[in-house]
């Protein structure tokens, strides 16, 4: 079936390096979303990005959508103790919209 | 607070017990999901429902019963769960249309099976 990886599973950076998450799928998406999930809670939404070679950014946070349709990066500059956490990566099942599948996250952790 | 609840936040039951986790969203959204989160599979797609039918079944045992009376509740039924059942259950909702389904969740229920 469809699937969508992630990698690395876990990354230790010094506050103030760079950081960044990569998702594949083995299909092409019509859509793409992150999400962050903080130690002990629940996922949250970041971004969706639709349209092919997309770049989207939030402050430090840079989002990418490959050519392809097939993989998405998340890029973070400058890393703050704020964005610990495991970033997940989220995409519909071929035609339907209502299934989401989701990439196994990264998992970020910061030394001060 | 996300906008949707679920209830208990903790739970501890026996293999042999029957209970129930409960979902309720106030956003107005149509579609509800439950998904599993363990250490092994980071975050297992369960069951959808989209306007209260069931759109997705993936491949859960029938130890887990999903009930979805109206768009607004969703809850799960579990009977003689396993301990490798023991999990973070999320439930999420959605307003069910192409290319802009994002998912909004709750904060979870912990599960311990004994």
């Amino acid at each position: 079936g469809q699937q969508v990886m992630q990698i690395p599973q876990y990354q230790h950076v010094q506050e103030g390096e760079d950081f960044t998450t990569y998702c594949n799928s083995s299909t092409t998406l019509s859509n793409i979303q992150w999400y962050k999930q903080r130690p002990g809670g629940h996922p949250v939404f970041l971004i969706q990005l639709v349209k092919s070679g997309e770049v989207k950014k939030q402050k430090r946070l840079t989002f990418q959508f490959g050519e392809a349709k097939k993989n998405s990066s998340l890029h973070i500059t400058a890393t703050q103790t704020t964005d610990v956490g495991t970033y997940f990566c989220a995409g519909p099942v071929n035609s339907s919209a209502s299934k989401i599948i989701f990439g196994s996250g990264t998992r970020l952790s910061i030394r001060p | 607070e996300t906008g949707v609840t679920q209830t208990p936040r903790h739970l501890v039951m026996g293999m042999t017990n029957k209970k129930s986790l409960k979902c309720e969203q106030h956003l107005g959204h149509n579609a509800m999901y439950w998904y599993k989160q363990s250490a092994k599979k980071p975050l297992e797609l369960m069951f959808v429902y989209s306007l209260e039918e069931r759109v997705e079944n993936n491949s859960v045992p029938s130890r887990f019963s999903p009930e979805c009376p109206n768009s607004s509740h969703l809850f799960l039924h579990l009977h003689t769960l396993q301990p490798e059942d023991s999990a973070l259950y999320l439930c999420a909702s959605s307003q069910d249309r192409q290319g802009a389904n994002v998912l909004t969740f709750g904060a979870g229920s912990r599960l311990t099976v004994l």
